[in-house]
């Protein structure tokens, strides 16, 4: 299958600064990316899509300043948590897109856990 | 009502064991269907598609039913590597791309 990867894997962080997470699609180009936040024994929530070479779309209620993405290539995404509070640790996953139509799937990254201290 | 659906368990089964999980979704123009594997602290992973004809990989047969808007997921002899949560994902809407994930199913098979 189709290889995403995330970097980093793991981040330990202060309040108040920002963190950037990469997602890249190892082997596909993928014009549509997604970012999902995963709490403890909670569903994956999805927070926006990403699409290449266009603004981000945001879900209800996630803050567009708060988590600034950025669809630079069609291999690559970022995600920025700016200005981290502790609430905002949590498991983070894209998600590239493999395909165009409605019966496409997605392949995941890894995830990176975000710890706010 | 949640878009999708499915009982959260646990599913508590031994080695061997025979189990089945479903779905449901509320959006009767949801175009594509799968099932999602997750284990603790990973990120989600392709288990299979869901087609209306029904489909088979192995010990895992995934079923559509339209006309009931539901899925479902059976797993034969069970393993202990089997051990996960099986996440639900319907996908496609009128309108656009858009996808939906269950909350998850969580199994344990036990030696």
């Amino acid at each position: 299958g189709a290889v995403v990867s995330q970097h980093p894997s793991r981040v330990i962080c202060k309040s108040g600064t920002s963190v950037k997470i990469e997602c890249r699609s190892l082997d596909f180009q993928a014009t549509t990316m997604f970012w999902y936040r995963q709490f403890p024994k909670q569903s994956l929530m999805l927070m926006a899509t990403s699409n290449e070479g266009s603004k981000a779309t945001y879900e209800q209620g996630v803050e567009k300043d708060k988590f600034l993405i950025n669809h630079a290539s069609l291999t690559l995404s970022t995600l920025t948590v700016t200005s981290a509070h502790p609430e905002d640790s949590s498991f983070y996953i894209c998600s590239a897109r493999l395909g165009q139509g409605d019966t496409d799937t997605q392949y995941f990254g890894p995830g990176t856990r975000l710890t706010v201290l | 009502r949640k878009e999708v659906e499915q009982d959260p368990g646990p599913f508590n089964v031994p080695e061997g064991a025979t189990v089945a999980f479903n779905c449901t979704y509320s959006n009767s123009a949801s175009q594509s269907f799968f099932w999602y594997r997750q284990d603790c602290r990973k990120e989600p992973k392709l288990l299979m598609s869901v087609y209306s004809s029904g489909n088979e990989d192995g010990r895992f047969t995934a079923q559509l039913n339209r006309a009931s808007q539901y899925i479902s997921l059976l797993i034969r002899d069970s393993k202990l590597s089997d051990s996960a949560t099986y996440l639900c994902v319907v996908n496609g809407a009128a309108g656009g791309f858009k996808t939906i994930f269950g909350a998850g199913t969580r199994l344990f098979v036990k030696a």
